[in-house]
């Protein structure tokens, strides 16, 4: 059975940094590109990053690139989302993802969720 | 924000046939040849309901469809059933090898 375990969120005030972790299990991790997309509260999904299988190609969204940075880590399954400066817009649930391989990222698996709040 | 458009809510009666509209500028979203639709119940994470436009993944109705013209994607749901009562987000590849979610739309099943 695939699962996806997110864990490193909580509370931190605006200009900070956070490192979110997501544990991977019942795949083949290296095969598969891994993604993070995040959901307000209340609102709608946003698409944040997105990693290769090898880790060789990273690509982020407009709103994060230059702040977060994407990275994985095939021997212990893993993928990490560091977030720094953050901004009170950066609040949501983010959400680890895995990629249908040979899509454009596109999704079939999620989990449930890190909280990550941006207050002072 | 968001560069895809949709209603914030389409309601529909058991057995009918919705459709949920999805529209941005196609310049920016590869003419919309990759767009994907999610559903999402409350509390839960969402699911992929078809993907490249009209496609469904395996284990999903033939009661959802999808389809493009010009600059706009759409869902449809058939025979409208309770359990279809969800959150729909469209989804589009986008530039610089990015993926851009719509707005979101409440289906409510009256």
């Amino acid at each position: 059975e695939v699962q996806l375990v997110e864990s490193g969120g909580g509370v931190v005030r605006p200009g900070g940094s956070l490192r979110l972790s997501c544990a991977a299990s019942g795949f083949t991790f290296e095969h598969y590109p891994m993604s993070w997309v995040r959901q307000s509260p209340g609102n709608g999904l946003e698409w944040v990053s997105g990693i290769s299988g090898n880790g060789g190609s990273r690509t982020y969204g407009d709103s994060v690139r230059g702040r977060f940075i994407i990275s994985r880590d095939n021997a212990k399954n893993s993928q990490y989302l560091q977030m720094n400066s953050l901004r009170p817009e950066d609040t949501a649930l983010y959400y680890c993802v895995r990629v249908i391989i040979g899509s454009l990222w596109d999704f079939d698996y999620w989990g449930q969720g890190a909280l990550v709040t941006v207050s002072s | 924000h968001s560069a895809l458009t949709q209603p914030a809510s389409v309601s529909g009666s058991p057995g009918q046939s919705i459709t949920i509209s999805c529209t941005g500028n196609t310049n920016d979203m590869h003419s919309f040849a990759y767009v994907s639709w999610y559903q999402q119940h409350p509390g839960k994470a969402p699911t992929l309901v078809i993907f490249d436009v009209n496609n469904r993944p395996s284990g999903v109705s033939s009661r959802f469809s999808g389809s493009k013209s010009g600059n706009t994607a759409s869902l449809t749901i058939s025979g409208l059933q309770a359990e279809d009562e969800a959150d729909y987000f469209c989804s589009s590849y986008a530039a610089r090898d990015t993926r851009v979610f719509g707005t979101g739309t409440q289906v409510f099943v009256l």
